[in-house]
């Protein structure tokens, strides 16, 4: 499996912009990234995924590296419930592995 | 509510009992996966079902663990002659399949403690 490197923890404020990086340097034509996040005693959710271009949805924005090598979450203001370990995941396009490698993840605080 | 429920939320056993665990997913979900998750770890995979076949088991899986998925909907995981280094977090997901866009959708877990 493809494996996928993210800073331990991360801090931000408040209503600021949150930039959560991944690097992905032996990634393969077929992987999609996938980021999924986990909030204190809770099982993980479903963040955002892509492939090749940009993507935005109602929780946050993926943006992808022209060469495919690194990726970066953006949450556009960050709020208190935002506090959450942050996983980035490579996923083969029609793999036979069904399952998501989980990391360690990135562990962001917010602060009021 | 429609989410991915899992029963119970905590179990205490003692060493050497057997325990089982449940698993409702999404209901039109075929997919349901098992993982496994200790403190400060990310989630470990375990096993997954398409329908009622287990098509995957992760080589990690001992063998005093078995899952099954009789009808393709719920889901039971057992561990026989339970350890301490069973303690953990039990995740389930579910999801429909799809090449490219399948998402996951996690219960809150059981949390198993093995005194």
């Amino acid at each position: 499996d493809a494996k996928t490197t993210q800073p331990n923890s991360m801090e931000s404020n408040e209503e600021e912009p949150v930039h959560l990086p991944c690097n992905h340097s032996t990634i393969s034509g077929t992987d999609y990234i996938h980021w999924y996040r986990q909030l204190p005693s809770q099982g993980p959710e479903y963040v955002i995924h892509g492939l090749t271009s940009n993507v935005n949805n109602r929780m946050a924005s993926l943006a992808i590296a022209e060469d495919r090598k690194s990726s970066t979450l953006i949450l556009h203001r960050a709020t208190l419930r935002d506090a959450a370990v942050y996983y980035c995941i490579l996923r083969e396009f029609g793999g036979s592995q069904g399952n998501l490698i989980f990391g360690k993840g990135t562990k962001l605080s917010v602060k009021p | 509510d429609t989410g991915v429920s899992q029963d119970p939320r905590h179990k205490i056993t003692k060493r050497g009992q057997n325990v089982t665990f449940r698993c409702d997913p999404i209901s039109e979900h075929n997919r349901l996966y098992w993982y496994r998750q200790t403190l400060g770890q990310g989630p470990e995979f375990l096993t997954y079902f398409q329908n009622e076949a287990q098509l995957e088991k992760s080589r990690l899986l001992s063998n005093r663990f078995s899952a099954e998925r009789p009808k393709g909907s719920f889901s039971t995981l057992e561990i026989q002659r339970t350890e301490q280094g069973d303690s953990a977090m039990y995740l389930c997901a579910s999801s429909l399949a799809d090449r490219a866009n399948e998402k996951l959708f996690f219960g809150s877990g059981t949390q198993l403690s093995v005194l």
